[in-house]
């Protein structure tokens, strides 16, 4: 099964601050279709999952662009350029183009 | 986009259990649609997912235990849960396939 490590585990910030989070694959992302199956989701503190990002770097309608998403292959990021109060919870990143698909552990994003 | 889970509750070991979720606000039989838990406190658990044809992949936790299926006339998703363990219990949700929608989830708890 594929693992997704997602770095840091917990990630505090001030507000206006940019920041990253990694997200690494134990094997390739590229689907054989030539698309990459890994999205970024929000969970902020007692809410449902929201999806920031999809297909690695394509942002998910009503979503800020102050999120973006990068990478290929392997290795994966997600970057917020300022950093909002609204913006604190836990992110994930996973994929779906191997089945089973897997989600990374999650990265608490606090305030400094 | 509507999706409402139920069937959740309180269950011994070794049971069973059958979750629903109905759609609307879509055309349901174009979109895959996953079933994802969350244990309390936990990360996000990717469970299974049916395709818009019927494929199907599970998890290997749930492989051989849950099934999942979809009634395209009734615009519902299904999750048959059978000997259910207490490392099962978790918030259930359903998820559009680009997990761009998600339910507000059903709680499954299995103790005896």
């Amino acid at each position: 099964d594929v693992v997704l490590t997602q770095t840091p585990p917990t990630l505090s910030a001030t507000i206006g601050q940019s920041v990253s989070i990694s997200c690494r694959s134990s094997q390739s992302l590229l689907h054989r279709n030539g698309n990459t199956y890994l999205n970024w989701l929000l969970q902020r503190p007692g809410q449902l999952p929201q999806l920031l990002i999809y297909l690695v770097s394509r942002l998910e309608s009503g979503v800020p662009n102050r999120f973006s998403g990068s990478g290929s292959g392997t290795d994966f990021t997600l970057k917020i350029r300022g950093v909002e109060a609204e913006d604190l919870g836990v992110y994930y990143c996973v994929q779906s183009t191997h089945a089973p698909y897997t989600f990374g552990a999650g990265t608490k994003l606090e305030l400094k | 986009v509507q999706l409402v889970e139920s069937g959740g509750g309180l269950v011994q070991p070794g049971k069973s259990l059958k979750l629903s979720c109905s759609a609307s606000g879509f055309t349901f039989s174009s979109f895959g649609m996953h079933w994802i838990r969350q244990a309390p406190g936990k990360g996000l658990d990717w469970v299974a997912y049916i395709s818009s044809s019927s494929d199907i992949v599970y998890a290997d936790a749930v492989k051989g235990r849950f099934t999942i299926s979809r009634d395209n006339s009734k615009n519902t998703l299904y999750l048959q849960l059978n000997s259910l363990k207490s490392e099962d219990t978790a918030i259930y949700y359903c998820a559009r396939g680009a997990t761009d929608y998600w339910g507000q989830g059903v709680m499954v708890t299995v103790s005896s």
